[in-house]
């Protein structure tokens, strides 16, 4: 099946530094993927769909310039979180889309828990 | 805007015991629906999808039903094991976005 490799799994930062967080689609590509992120027991919050090749749609309330995300490939799309705070700390998730039609299934990576100091 | 809720939010069954969850949606203009399982601090597995013309969908032990007039969708999960624990949710997919429901937690006691 789709395989959706996202990296790095953990990472504790300080706070005012920059964290880049990768989501790779292995076997398929994608040409949209979406940004997640979850609080402790709290279901997934979509942050932004990633367009390859175009500028990304984020939701209402996300700050632009806070979660920069880059879709230069249609295998790859990075979240970079500026300028990192303690609220930043959260698990966030990337997914993307099969494309096949007869799938239209979403894969998800393993997500990532970022801590920061 | 499309909201989708799970019923119950939490759910502790004694092994071997089948049982249901519950997620409904409040439009029923759905392209699919999935069911996803999630491990604590991990990401999320597929376990099935619906798409809009079909009644229900079948892998092993796990079965799933849609009924997209009434804006319902059950995971049926029978004779149940610990490895079950996790948070189970659902997704609705528009065409244009996906909306996930709040997830059930479920326990399976040994």
């Amino acid at each position: 099946g789709a395989v959706v490799s996202q990296h790095p799994s953990r990472v504790i930062c300080k706070s005012g530094t920059s964290v880049k967080i990768e989501c790779r689609s292995l076997d398929f590509q994608a040409t949209t993927m979406f940004w997640y992120r979850q609080f402790p027991k709290q279901s997934l919050m979509l942050m932004a769909t990633s367009n390859e090749g175009s500028k990304a749609t984020y939701e209402q309330g996300v700050e632009k310039d806070k979660f920069l995300i880059n879709h230069a490939s249609l295998t790859l799309s990075t979240l970079t979180v500026t300028s990192a705070h303690p609220e930043d700390s959260s698990f966030y998730i990337c997914s993307a889309r099969d494309p096949k039609p007869i799938n239209e299934k979403l894969f998800f990576g393993s997500g990532t828990q970022l801590s920061v100091l | 805007k499309q909201e989708v809720t799970q019923i119950p939010a939490a759910l502790s069954v004694p092994e071997g015991e089948n049982l249901v969850l519950n997620c409904s949606f409040t439009d029923s203009a759905i392209y699919n629906l999935q069911w996803f399982r999630q491990d604590p601090g991990k990401g999320l597995t597929s376990l099935l999808l619906i798409q809009s013309s079909q009644r229900e969908q079948t892998s092993g032990r796990l079965n799933a039903s849609l009924d997209k007039s009434s804006g319902r969708s059950t995971l049926y999960i029978a004779a149940s094991q610990p490895g079950d624990s996790a948070t189970y949710l659902c997704a609705v997919n528009t065409g244009n976005q996906f909306y996930f429901g709040t997830g059930t937690s479920l326990t399976v006691i040994p």
